[in-house]
This record gives structure tokens, C-alpha cells and sequence, in this order.
């Protein structure tokens, strides 16, 4: 089967480091993005990791490891903006099928 | 701009008719995706398309059905088989699948079925 899973919720302060992990099941995929979904809204793409290591983007920086099957999204100085909810996702080889992480919403508290 | 436009944003049907989702891009993208998302849940995969006059069922296809007789257009029809249809349902399109081409999402539409 193909699934991702992720924690359903994780609370930090502002200006802390949260992380956000993602472990899979796939029969297999080329690599792991994540997605940042505010209430009501439209899932917007933050990163992409298509090998094993980290991507850095800004704030935030991905890593991958397929040996473990495992992902993370790292959300540096948090800001209250942040709060939103957080899926992993991963397209899978051979197919335009693109599969969803079942989300984990990140609260930030002042 | 280019984008993905869905409508309408809200939409109220009673039980037992049938319903039909727009979704329009003009970003050139050959796959295109619906997904459904109920409260607090992650997003399910109902139907995508590759290409024109061509679709694939996702995970969760019983109850809905698509067509794709355009690259620009891809409707989702939410049919009376369907038990639970109230949801928020998006759709999305990437540049081609597979690799680090991310989804682009449109704003969504909110069926409610009573």
C-alpha cells in the first residue's frame, strides 16, 4: 500500500524551532514535497527533497532519508503566521499519481 | 496571471441530485487532480488525468466521476452514489507528473449536501 503519516498536531512558541516528520509506505516514489495549508484555504508548496539530505528554503529546510523512510519539514523563528497545517506528499514513479500525508497542524502561540 | 480557478466557491444541493465541480487552468499543465478534504483530515485523491481524454481513479473514486475533453478543463461530478459528499473539494494541476513538479492548487469548493 501507499501511505504517509504524519503527527495529527504540534504547538511551539513564537521564534522557536519546530519539526514535522513524515514516515512512508510507498511502493515507490521520486521524492518527498510538503505543502502548507492555511484554514479554508488552498495548499501552497514550500519544498521538495528528490535525494537524501536536507533543502533549505529560507525559515524553512526539508530532509529526506529513504533508507528509514522518513522526512521531516523544519520551521525555524517561528512566527504566529506559521500556524497552518502541514502535509508531506509524494509523487509516485511510473504514474502522475500524487499521494497526500494525513496533515499536521502546527499551532504557534505568542 | 495563470492559475486555476474553481467555482463556485460555495455549493448547496439536496440529497439525491447529482452535482458538477468546475475547475479551469491556464497554466499549460498536462496533469490534473480532485481531491477531497473533510474537517481536520488530510487530502484523499478522487480522480487525475494525464492527458486529454484520459484519467485514472484515485484512491476514493466510487460515487464521483470526471472528464477531461480539454487540457484546460477537468469537471468533477459528485453523483448521487455517492453516501458522504459534503467535503471541501480542490483540485490541482502540475507542469507533468512526477519528480519536483509541485501541485498548484486552486481556492476550492465547498459542497454541502442536505
Amino acid at each position: 500500500g501507499q501511505s504517509l503519516e504524519q503527527p495529527s498536531e504540534v504547538t511551539a512558541v513564537e521564534g522557536a524551532i519546530v519539526q514535522i516528520n513524515c514516515t512512508y509506505q510507498t511502493s515507490g516514489f521520486y521524492g518527498l514535497s510538503w505543502y502548507q495549508q492555511h484554514d479554508g484555504g488552498a495548499p501552497t508548496f514550500l519544498s521538495y527533497n528528490g535525494l537524501d539530505g536536507l533543502e533549505e528554503t529560507g525559515r524553512f529546510s526539508s530532509f529526506l532519508s529513504r533508507s528509514d523512510s522518513y522526512g521531516y519539514l523544519l520551521l525555524q523563528e517561528l512566527q504566529m503566521k506559521d500556524s497552518a497545517s502541514y502535509f508531506c506528499a509524494a509523487p509516485i514513479k511510473e504514474t502522475y499519481k500524487y499521494i497526500f500525508g494525513t496533515g499536521t497542524r502546527l499551532k504557534v502561540l505568542a | 496571471d495563470g492559475g486555476i480557478t474553481q467555482s463556485p466557491k460555495y455549493l448547496f444541493r439536496k440529497e439525491g441530485q447529482n452535482v458538477t465541480l468546475s475547475c479551469e487552468q491556464n497554466l499549460n499543465h498536462d496533469a490534473m487532480y480532485w481531491y477531497r478534504q473533510d474537517p481536520g483530515q488530510g487530502l484523499r485523491l478522487i480522480y487525475y488525468s494525464q492527458i486529454v481524454n484520459d484519467f485514472q481513479k484515485g484512491d476514493i473514486a466510487e460515487g464521483y466521476s470526471v472528464s477531461r475533453e480539454k487540457k484546460e478543463s477537468f469537471p468533477l461530478t459528485v453523483t448521487s452514489a455517492q453516501k458522504n459528499p459534503t467535503a471541501f473539494y480542490l483540485c490541482a494541476s502540475t507542469r507533468q507528473g512526477g519528480n519536483n513538479s509541485p501541485l498548484h492548487f486552486g481556492n476550492g469548493t465547498r459542497l454541502t449536501v442536505t
